[in-house]
C-alpha cells in the first residue's frame, strides 16, 4: 500500500532529447509527491513537486504529469543536457502526518553528446 | 546557501561493532530525519525526530537503533550491534517546519560499510 514504482531503472538519453520518467502509487491518500535529483556523493535534492488537484507543474525544463484517477505521474525533462545526468527519484508523502516520504526505486539518467 | 553536514563521509565497521552517524541540521530547523539507501536500492525513511523526542519510526528502526540531540545542534544515529545488512548510505535531512512549503533538506550521507 505504501509502494511507489519508478520505471525505468535506467535511461540514456541524447543531448537535446526528451527524459521520461514514470511512477505510480498505491496509496490514495499520498497528496504530495517530489521529484528528488541526486548526483554521486551527494543526499538527494528537491527538483519539483505537484499536489493532485494539478494534472501538470512545469518550471523551466523540468515537468510533472499527474493522473490522479490511473495513480501515476511522470517527471519529463526536456531539451536534456549532460548536466542533467543524475539519479532521480519520485516519491509521495501525506502531508497531514509527519511528511516523511516514500521514495521509488530511482533512475539512472544519462545524457550523451 | 545553509547545508546539513553528516560526518563522517565514510565509515567501517566490524561487525557487532557500535557506531554514531553525526549530523548538523540547519540551524533554525525543527524536524530532522534519517533515511537510509542500500546500495542500488531505494531511499527508506528510519526516523523522524521533533522536540526532542521520535514523532515516527519505520519497522528497520528497531531496538538497535537510536538517536539523540545531545546538544542543540548535534543530530546522532546509533546503531549498537553492526550487522552486515546495515551496510548502506545513511542521509539526515531537516526541515524548517511541517507545512509542505517547507520542503526537506538533505545531507551528502554517510557511507557505513559493516565487514
Amino acid at each position: 500500500q505504501q509502494q511507489v514504482k519508478q520505471s525505468p531503472q535506467s535511461l540514456i538519453v541524447q543531448k537535446g532529447g526528451i527524459s521520461i520518467i514514470n511512477c505510480a502509487y498505491e496509496n490514495t491518500a499520498f497528496d504530495y509527491f517530489p521529484w528528488y535529483q541526486q548526483f554521486p556523493g551527494k543526499g538527494p535534492a528537491l527538483l519539483i513537486a505537484i499536489r493532485p488537484d494539478v494534472s501538470e507543474k512545469k518550471e523551466g525544463r523540468f515537468t510533472i504529469s499527474f493522473n490522479k484517477s490511473a495513480k501515476q505521474f511522470s517527471l519529463h525533462i526536456m531539451d536534456s543536457q549532460p548536466g542533467d545526468s543524475a539519479t532521480y527519484f519520485c516519491a509521495a508523502t501525506l502531508t497531514g502526518g509527519g511528511n516523511k516520504l516514500t521514495f521509488g526505486t530511482g533512475t539512472q539518467l544519462k545524457v550523451e553528446l | 546557501e545553509p547545508e546539513v553536514t553528516q560526518t563522517p563521509s565514510h565509515q567501517v565497521t566490524q561487525m557487532g561493532q557500535e557506531v554514531i552517524l553525526r549530523c548538523v541540521p540547519i540551524s533554525n530547523h525543527l524536524y530532522f530525519y534519517w533515511y537510509r539507501q542500500i546500495l542500488g536500492q531505494k531511499v527508506e525513511f528510519l526516523v523522524s525526530f521533533y522536540n526532542n523526542e521520535i514523532s515516527e519510526k519505520s519497522e528497520i528502526f528497531d531496538d538497535q537503533f537510536s538517536v539523540e540531540r545531545p546538544d542543540g545542534s548535534n543530530f546522532t544515529l546509533k546503531i549498537r550491534s553492526t550487522k552486515l545488512e546495515d551496510s548502506a548510505m545513511y542521509f539526515c535531512a531537516s526541515r524548517q517546519g511541517l507545512e509542505i512549503n517547507y520542503g526537506y533538506t538533505f545531507g551528502s550521507g554517510t557511507r557505513l560499510t559493516v565487514v
